[in-house]
């Protein structure tokens, strides 16, 4: 079925720092892809995502590009803040998953001053 | 953008009664809506699909006697834990779906989530 793999974490960085979470998927047919993003005690928020081959996903500094080539959408962004700091998850949906949203299992991004 | 809200944003209940979750798709209307459920410091585990006016479909191990789910209206969902033990503690998140169906173009909005505690 369906699945997610993303870096586990937790990453811990200094602020201005250049920030890559790596995410790899396996699906069948073509995917969209989503990047999640969850703050301490919040719900999940969409941070970006890609729905075909190529596309790239930008938000917020960030930016993540569908590699069907490599089955790759990997989080990247090239200075960060201590505000960044949150749990970031990977996903994808897709006709074969019957459309549900398939996780990563998340990582968590530490920011210092 | 799209705007998911739930209520309450926290509950604390005794053991074996029973707590109702709203989720609400505020500026959109949502033919499906998802239930998940988080542990600490975990991924999120999809527990049903509702569908507005049909009965909710349950992930495999998820007791649909014990989380009871109704999808009234277009806009709105409720989780229903019955009799809940401290074993039922969790965050509770839902999800409304936005899109025409078409493959590759559904995006899911998510609420902020339900801390429930069973004491």
């Amino acid at each position: 079925g369906d699945s997610v793999t993303q870096m586990e974490g937790p990453v811990t960085l200094s602020e201005e720092a250049f920030l890559t979470i790596n995410c790899t998927y396996t699906a069948t047919g073509y995917p969209s892809l989503f990047w999640y993003v969850q703050y301490p005690g919040e719900g999940l928020q969409l941070l970006l995502k890609a729905t075909k081959a190529d596309d790239k996903g930008s938000n917020k500094g960030f930016e993540a590009t569908y590699r069907k080539e490599t089955t790759s959408f990997h989080l990247e962004k090239g200075s960060v803040q201590v505000s960044d700091s949150a749990v970031y998850f990977c996903a994808l949906s897709s006709y074969s998953s019957a459309s549900k949203i398939i996780f990563g299992s998340g990582t968590r991004l530490s920011i210092r001053p | 953008g799209a705007v998911v809200s739930q209520h309450p944003s926290w509950v604390i209940c005794k053991s074996g009664t029973s707590v109702k979750i709203e989720c609400r798709s505020l500026d959109f209307q949502a033919t499906t809506m998802f239930w998940y459920r988080q542990f600490p410091k975990q991924s999120l585990m999809l527990m049903a699909t509702s569908n507005e006016g049909s009965k909710a479909t349950y992930e495999q191990g998820v007791e649909k006697d014990k989380f009871l789910i109704n999808h009234a209206s277009l806009t709105l969902s409720t989780l229903t834990v019955t009799s809940a033990h401290p074993e039922d503690s969790s965050f509770y998140i839902c999800s409304a779906r936005d899109g025409g169906g078409r493959e590759g173009t559904d995006t899911q909005y998510f609420g902020p989530g339900t801390r429930l505690t069973v004491l």
